[in-house]
C-alpha cells in the first residue's frame, strides 16, 4: 500500500464556505491526483501534480484549486463550495508514468 | 463524451462460477488498460493491467482479455468468491504521453451464495 492518508474523512459544510482537503503520502511518489466519485459518473479527475509546485487541470477542474508545496502533501481547495460539489473525493499517487495509481480511502464531503 | 464505457451497472454471479465484466473504449490511442476493484468506504485498489501489445494477461483467478479491433476488454474472475463482491472500474490511458487515466463508471458485482 502506498501509505496515503486523506483528511478529513468526512465533512459537512455550508454553501459559500471555503473547504480544503488534504492528501498526505509516505511513499515519495512523484505524481498525485484528486478525483471525485459521483453516482453515474465513476471517477473523474479534478487536478493532478507531476512534482512540487507543478500541477495541471483534469476533466472537472472548475471551482477547484490545488497546491503542492511538498512532495508528500497535495491540497484540494474549494474556494466557495456549492451543492454540486457534494461528492466523495479520492486522492491517488503513482511512482512514475504508466504505473497503476494507489488511492486513499476518500473524503465524503457534503455541501448543504 | 465517454471514452471508457462500462455498460452494465451491475452483475450477479453464483459463487464458484465465472464472472465476466466488460468494458469498451472509443479512443484508439489508448494502449494501456487497467482494472480496479473498490469496496464500500474504501479507495479503489489496482487489480490487473494489460498493454496493447498483448491480448491476454493472467494473475491468479483474474484474467484480462483485450480485443483491439473491437476496442473491447473484459475481466474474467474464475472461480468467483464472496470477497469478489465489489465495484469494478475499467480504466485506460496512453502510455508515454501523460499519466492521466480515464475511468469507466464502474460495474457492481454481486457474488451470490
Amino acid at each position: 500500500d502506498a501509505g496515503i492518508t486523506q483528511s478529513p474523512r468526512h465533512k459537512v459544510t455550508e454553501t459559500g464556505t471555503p473547504v480544503t482537503l488534504r492528501c498526505h503520502q509516505t511513499e515519495n511518489h512523484r505524481y498525485m491526483y484528486w478525483y471525485r466519485q459521483d453516482p453515474g459518473h465513476g471517477l473523474r479527475l479534478i487536478h493532478y501534480s507531476y512534482g512540487v509546485k507543478d500541477t495541471d487541470k483534469g476533466e472537472v477542474s472548475d471551482g477547484y484549486s490545488v497546491s503542492r508545496s511538498k512532495t508528500e502533501d497535495f491540497l484540494l481547495t474549494l474556494e466557495s463550495a456549492t451543492s454540486s460539489q457534494t461528492s466523495v473525493y479520492f486522492c491517488a499517487t503513482s511512482d512514475s508514468l504508466n504505473q497503476p495509481q494507489h488511492f486513499g480511502d476518500g473524503t465524503r464531503l457534503s455541501i448543504l | 463524451d465517454q471514452q471508457v464505457k462500462q455498460n452494465s451497472p451491475s452483475l450477479s454471479v453464483q459463487e464458484g462460477r465465472i464472472s465476466i465484466l466488460n468494458c469498451d473504449y472509443t479512443n484508439s490511442m489508448f494502449d494501456y488498460f487497467l482494472w480496479y476493484k473498490k469496496y464500500p468506504a474504501e479507495g479503489p485498489t489496482f487489480l490487473i493491467s494489460i498493454s496493447s501489445i498483448k491480448d491476454k494477461n493472467e494473475d491468479g483467478r483474474f484474467t484480462v482479455f483485450l480485443n483491439k479491433s473491437a476496442k473491447h476488454l473484459s475481466l474474467h474472475i474464475v472461480p468467483s468468491q464472496p470477497g469478489d463482491s465489489a465495484v469494478y472500474f475499467c480504466a485506460a490511458s496512453v502510455r508515454g504521453r501523460d499519466d492521466k487515466i480515464i475511468f469507466g463508471k464502474g460495474t457492481r458485482l454481486h457474488i451470490l451464495p
